[in-house]
């Protein structure tokens, strides 16, 4: 089954105690995202990645970091979390059609609580 | 920079009547993709429908359309026919070709039985 996956689904941590959440997918996909969703809020793109070892700056990429080694793979890695970092995490991945992102597909979501 | 805008917080739809959710957009790339998404009340972010800067043609994919008005710059999504099922937050979304990726605040559809 074609699917983006991200682990953990639930965390709750503490301020300063790093943290890494899992993103794969399965469909040879060139292009891969991580966004953060806050509530009333639509989506905050924070890293994306164009293929492997390119990776760029979103919206809001502070506080954050990521790596690209493999193409299936795309962690997001928090050095130290603070409280302003609660949120909702998706990681998503799409084909490159012609050069251009299109069709994306998203993971199940990450719920990060940092108290 | 980009931006897109969600001019509605929330709108209600008869069971079975076809719905319009405005997207508007801005940005300075000639050539960029849009994007709609589905949100139910679980969370999950269900891709809908896409359209291409450089596309003719307006997208549809069952039940959905996009009505795009390049020179006008909207993106408004059609839901023909709404089901109950069809009650979720929806998100307009622009994607650059270089990857950058920008969404809007959403709009919440309630379909009324």
């Amino acid at each position: 089954e074609a699917q983006v996956t991200q682990n953990p689904r639930y965390l709750i941590t503490v301020t300063g105690k790093k943290l890494t959440v899992t993103c794969s997918q399965n469909m040879n996909h060139e292009y891969m995202s991580w966004y953060r969703q806050d509530p009333g809020l639509g989506l905050r793109q924070i890293y994306y990645s164009m293929n492997v070892e390119v990776t760029d700056k979103g919206d809001v990429p502070e506080g954050y970091k990521v790596s690209r080694k493999e193409k299936r793979n795309f962690p997001l890695i928090l050095e130290s979390p603070s409280p302003n970092q609660t949120s909702l995490y998706f990681c998503a991945s799409s084909r490159l059609a012609g050069g251009a992102p299109d069709t994306q597909y998203f993971g199940p979501g990450t719920r990060l609580t940092v108290l | 920079a980009q931006k897109i805008t969600q001019t509605q917080p929330g709108m209600f739809v008869q069971e079975k009547e076809a719905v319009t959710l405005d997207c508007t957009y801005d940005t300075s790339d000639p050539s960029y993709g849009l994007f709609w998404y589905k949100q139910p009340s679980s969370g999950e972010m269900i891709f809908l429908i896409y359209q291409g800067s450089y596309d003719q043609q307006n997208a549809t994919e069952g039940r959905y359309s996009l009505n795009f008005q390049k020179a006008r710059k909207s993106a408004n999504l059609v839901i023909s026919a709404s089901q109950l099922g069809d009650s979720a937050m929806y998100f307009c979304a622009m994607r650059e070709d270089a990857g950058k990726s920008t969404f809007g605040d959403g709009t919440t559809l309630t379909v009324k039985p």
